[in-house]
């Protein structure tokens, strides 16, 4: 598995939008990549993943270089409920077979009022 | 639908005790993982089952075991427990159909040992 490198830090107004890059230079073309967040101890929680496209859903959008060394999470308008550890993960792809997630050391965002 | 869930949510072990978790996945997932994570760092795999089979084992010692059942719960056993077992142990379960691999988490199991 590719390894990630992400800000250990990141502050965000309220309201305002939340954009947490991720470096994966060494990611492999079957490699997607996924990310986490961590609520103060409470099990991780899965938000979106992408291959190379990017990727919207309800929680955020997942923007992938065309190049696919690197992505940022977008959180279009920031809660305080949004305060979390985000992970970024570069896991294989494929039909079945054995996937685990490696896990960094994250990114803390931290959301103020 | 019921999430992962786990039990239980808390427990005081003394070193040398044995101790099992247990975790009970998302309904139709088949795929059932633990991690587990030490105070300050991101959680860290420990095994993964599937349809019962081991399909994958983290750098644990033999301490550490685990089994799936044929409803796809499963337990994570430890013996013989360190101090440095204390931490959050958590269980992941995955639908593993093509297009959807990914994890969710149950709340952990919080293990102190004394």
């Amino acid at each position: 598995d590719a390894k990630t490198t992400q800000p250990p830090s990141m502050d965000c107004a309220e309201g305002r939008a939340a954009n947490l890059p991720c470096n994966h230079s060494t990611i492999s073309g079957n490699e997607y990549v996924y990310w986490y967040r961590q609520i103060h101890s409470q099990g991780p929680q899965y938000i979106i993943h992408g291959l190379k496209n990017n990727e919207t859903n309800e929680m955020a959008s997942l923007i992938i270089t065309e190049d696919r060394k690197s992505s940022t999470l977008i959180l279009p308008h920031a809660t305080l409920r949004d305060t979390a550890v985000y992970y970024c993960i570069v896991r294989g792809g494929g039909i079945g077979g054995f996937q685990k997630l490696v896990f960094g050391t994250g990114t803390r965002l931290l959301v103020s009022p | 639908d019921a999430g992962v869930t786990q039990s239980p949510t808390h427990l005081i072990k003394t070193r040398g005790q044995h101790v099992t978790l247990r975790c009970s996945p998302i309904s139709g997932h088949k795929s059932v993982s633990w991690y587990q994570q030490v105070l300050g760092q991101g959680p860290q795999f420990i095994f993964q089952y599937y349809e019962k089979e081991e399909r994958g084992r983290g750098n644990f010692p033999d301490r550490f075991s685990a089994r799936q059942f044929p409803n796809y719960s499963s337990e994570l056993n430890v013996n013989a427990l360190l101090l440095g077992d204390s931490a959050l142990y958590l269980c992941a379960s995955s639908l593993e159909l093509a297009g959807s691999y990914e994890q969710y988490f149950g709340p952990g199991t919080r293990l102190t040992v004394t």
